[in-house]
């Protein structure tokens, strides 16, 4: 069965520290994967997303993620996070001929000023 | 950019009754919307998806008698929570992809409707 998998579900970070949260997923053929962020109060946003080529993907407020086809990962990292960064990061998939997303459950990040 | 409008953002209402929320895309036309259930613990489920000028498709679990879906227009999804019980107090959510931009675009989320049924 198609599903994603995220393994922190509340992380607290003091401002500054590097941020990595973990993705993985269930799916079978070519995936695209996303990360969305929803701030308090607000709709979900698109943070990044990959479809194909480069692994290593840039989005929004200097976050990236790496897609690690072998590990079936699509984790998401920030050198160094900002109180403003406080939010649930969702990571989803789906396939390439659908716009279908199944969603992780989300994680809390917690950033401490 | 894209814009997905959900009305109305909270809803309280009587065991039993009926609850239409709308989801309207603004600047781009949607064949496509998707209608998504959130959980307290925070995780999103896909209910179902709405086709303009056809039947949506619901996921295995979702009572499709129970909740409605009509897209009328390229623009314009409505769920209708029918004799709404407690338990169906959750938050609701939808999204739509520009048709321009295909099945691989990203989607565009409205901003939720809170529903609470007493």
């Amino acid at each position: 069965a198609q599903s994603v998998s995220q393994h922190n579900h509340h992380v607290i970070l003091s401002e500054a520290a590097s941020l990595e949260l973990g993705c993985n997923y269930s799916y079978g053929g070519t995936v695209n994967l996303f990360w969305y962020v929803q701030y308090p109060g607000q709709h979900l946003q698109l943070l990044l997303k990959y479809f194909s080529g480069d692994p290593l993907v840039k989005g929004i407020k200097g976050f990236e993620a790496e897609f690690i086809k072998s590990k079936f990962s699509f984790n998401l990292r920030k050198p160094s996070v900002q109180w403003s960064d406080t939010a649930e990061y969702f990571c989803a998939v789906t396939g390439s001929n659908t716009g279908k997303l199944i969603f992780g459950q989300g994680t809390t990040l917690q950033v401490k000023p | 950019g894209a814009v997905v409008s959900q009305h109305p953002s909270r809803v309280i209402c009587k065991s039993g009754t009926s609850v239409k929320i709308e989801c309207r895309s603004l600047d781009f036309q949607a064949t496509t919307m998707f209608w998504y259930r959130q959980f307290p613990k925070k995780s999103l489920m896909l209910m179902a998806t709405s086709n303009e000028g056809s039947k949506a498709t619901y996921e295995q679990g979702v009572e499709k008698d129970k909740f409605l879906i009509n897209h009328a227009s390229l623009t314009l999804s409505t769920l209708t929570v029918t004799s709404a019980h407690p338990e169906d107090s959750s938050f609701y959510i939808c999204s739509a992809g520009d048709a321009l931009e295909g099945t691989n675009s990203p989607l565009h989320f409205g901003n939720g409707t809170r529903l609470t049924v007493t």
